[in-house]
């Protein structure tokens, strides 16, 4: 039971490229999430999904997609890439009896040049 | 609006002494709070959850924390701290409607 796996755990892009940060659960949770993590500001929303197909924006969404194609995928994409989004990506999952309570992965750490 | 507060960027202590971790929230009902842990390189643990049930909230390694509805804090506290709690914690508050806050994070350190 791996519980939440990213890929890749580091990637450094110049500016304009795009990339897609891969976020897999195999604890059939029903919601999934991706955070950013930058120095003093704890974590914050970029979009969420309440389950497959479906996708939601955010506290900062700007920049970014996402598509939850399977159940326990969750993908943001970067269409093209600036140094403000140079920060620390988290996805995290929880379950429909258990909203509350997400479970975390290890972070992609990204640098934009 | 909710929102949270982390009262120390930095929190040193002794191995073998007490924690403190200081949070206060705000929010217009009452909300679900919890403690999570980040040790370095890693991702969040939850340390523990406060749901309305008990005011004093029982974690993992130790931890627990205190709801106080008078005061709006929601304090983490170990009684004897050790090397390997070295790592940020962060103070998270629920604010409905997958609004979930999360406070800037305390870096504690303990020293030998």
């Amino acid at each position: 039971n791996a519980g939440v796996t990213q890929t890749p755990k580091f990637r450094v892009l110049k500016t304009g490229q795009s990339m897609t940060l891969l976020c897999a659960q195999d604890m059939n949770h029903e919601y999934m999430y991706w955070y950013r993590q930058d120095p003093g500001m704890g974590l914050r929303l970029i979009h969420y999904s309440v389950g497959e197909g479906t996708t939601a924006k955010g506290e900062v969404p700007d920049g970014y997609n996402v598509s939850r194609l399977k159940k326990q995928n969750f993908l943001l994409g970067l269409e093209s890439a600036a140094p403000s989004q140079t920060s620390v990506y988290f996805c995290a999952s929880s379950s429909l009896r258990s909203a509350d309570t997400q479970y975390f992965g290890p972070g992609t750490r990204l640098t934009v040049l | 609006a909710q929102s949270v507060t982390q009262l120390d960027s930095h929190v040193s202590v002794s191995e073998g002494t007490p924690v403190l971790l200081r949070c206060n929230y705000s929010s217009s009902y009452s909300p679900s709070l919890f403690w999570y842990v980040q040790h370095p390189n890693k991702g969040l643990q939850l340390l523990l959850k406060y749901t309305s049930a008990a005011t004093l909230v029982k974690g993992i390694n130790g931890f627990e924390a205190e709801f106080k509805k008078s005061e709006t804090s929601f304090h983490l506290t170990k009684p004897s701290a050790h090397m390997s709690d070295a790592a940020e914690y962060f103070c998270v508050v629920e604010g409905g409607g997958f609004k979930t806050i999360f406070g800037a994070g305390t870096r504690l350190f303990v020293k030998a």
